[in-house]
C-alpha cells in the first residue's frame, strides 16, 4: 500500500488559516469515512486532532477542523497560533482492512 | 486514564528478532483495537498492524511476512515481534489504542527507540 499524499510543508502567520491535504485514493481516503489527523510536537508522542473525516476528540479546540472532496481530505487550522506549529499526519482506513498513513506536513507559523 | 508504556530491548542485532510490549492501565484491553506504529528518525508514521482483543490481526502487507501481533489479556498487555531485522527496522516504536478498526487513535504510549545495530 502506497503513502498516503501530504504536502511536505505549509506556512502560515498567527491568526490566520491553513489547510493541509491528504491525497489518497478510491481504496482508501475516498471509500471509507475513516480518515483521521494527528498533531506530533518534537519528541513527542502523535495526538489525535480529528477522527472519521469531521469528529473532533473531547479538548480538542474547535479551530481544527476536517473535511473530505473525493480522494482528497483535509486538514484545516483557523486562527493559527504559535503552538499550532507543528508536524501532521492523516492517516485512513483501506479495502484491504489495513491503515496507512501520509507522508507528513510540517507546519511552521511564521 | 488509560496509560499505555512500552518496553522492551532497545538494541537488537541484525537479523535477529525485535520483541516489544505494551501494557495497558487504568482501562481494560478487552474491545477496542490495539496497533504499533513506528517512525524511523526524522521521517513520518508508518502502521505495523493491530490486533482485536479477540485476538484477529491485520498488518502492513510490506512487513506482513515479518511481523506478529499478540496479546494477553490476563496481563493487560500486547505484544510486537519482528523478525530478521535490518538498519532501516531502527525506529521509534508506539504502541496505540484506536477506537475501531478505522485507526482512531486516541490513546498512545510515549514510544521507545530500538536500534537494529551489532
Amino acid at each position: 500500500q502506497s503513502a498516503l499524499t501530504q504536502p511536505a510543508s505549509v506556512s502560515g502567520s498567527p491568526g490566520q488559516s491553513i489547510t493541509i491535504s491528504c491525497t489518497g485514493t478510491s481504496s482508501d481516503v475516498g471509500g471509507y469515512n475513516y480518515v483521521s489527523w494527528y498533531q506530533q510536537h518534537p519528541g513527542k508522542a502523535p495526538k489525535l486532532m480529528i477522527y472519521d473525516v469531521t469528529k473532533r476528540p473531547s479538548g480538542v479546540s474547535n479551530r481544527f477542523s476536517g473535511s473530505k472532496s473525493g480522494n482528497t481530505a483535509s486538514l484545516t487550522i483557523s486562527g493559527l497560533q504559535t503552538e499550532d506549529e507543528a508536524d501532521y499526519y492523516c492517516s485512513s482506513y483501506t479495502s484491504s482492512s489495513t491503515l496507512v498513513f501520509g507522508g507528513g506536513t510540517k507546519l511552521t507559523v511564521l | 486514564q488509560v496509560q499505555l508504556q512500552e518496553s522492551g530491548p532497545g538494541l537488537v542485532n541484525p537479523s535477529e528478532t525485535l520483541s516489544l510490549t505494551c501494557t495497558v492501565s487504568g482501562g481494560s484491553i478487552s474491545s477496542y483495537y490495539w496497533s504499533w506504529i513506528r517512525q524511523p528518525p526524522g521521517k513520518g508514521l508508518e502502521w505495523i498492524g493491530y490486533i482485536y482483543y479477540s485476538g484477529s490481526t491485520r498488518y502492513n502487507p510490506s512487513l506482513e511476512s515479518r511481523v506478529t501481533i499478540s496479546v494477553d489479556t490476563s496481563k493487560n498487555q500486547f505484544s510486537l515481534k519482528l523478525s530478521s531485522v535490518t538498519a532501516a527496522d531502527t525506529a521509534v516504536y508506539y504502541c496505540a489504542r484506536a477506537g475501531g478498526y478505522g485507526g482512531q487513535f486516541a490513546y498512545w504510549g510515549q514510544g521507545t527507540l530500538v536500534t537494529a545495530s551489532s
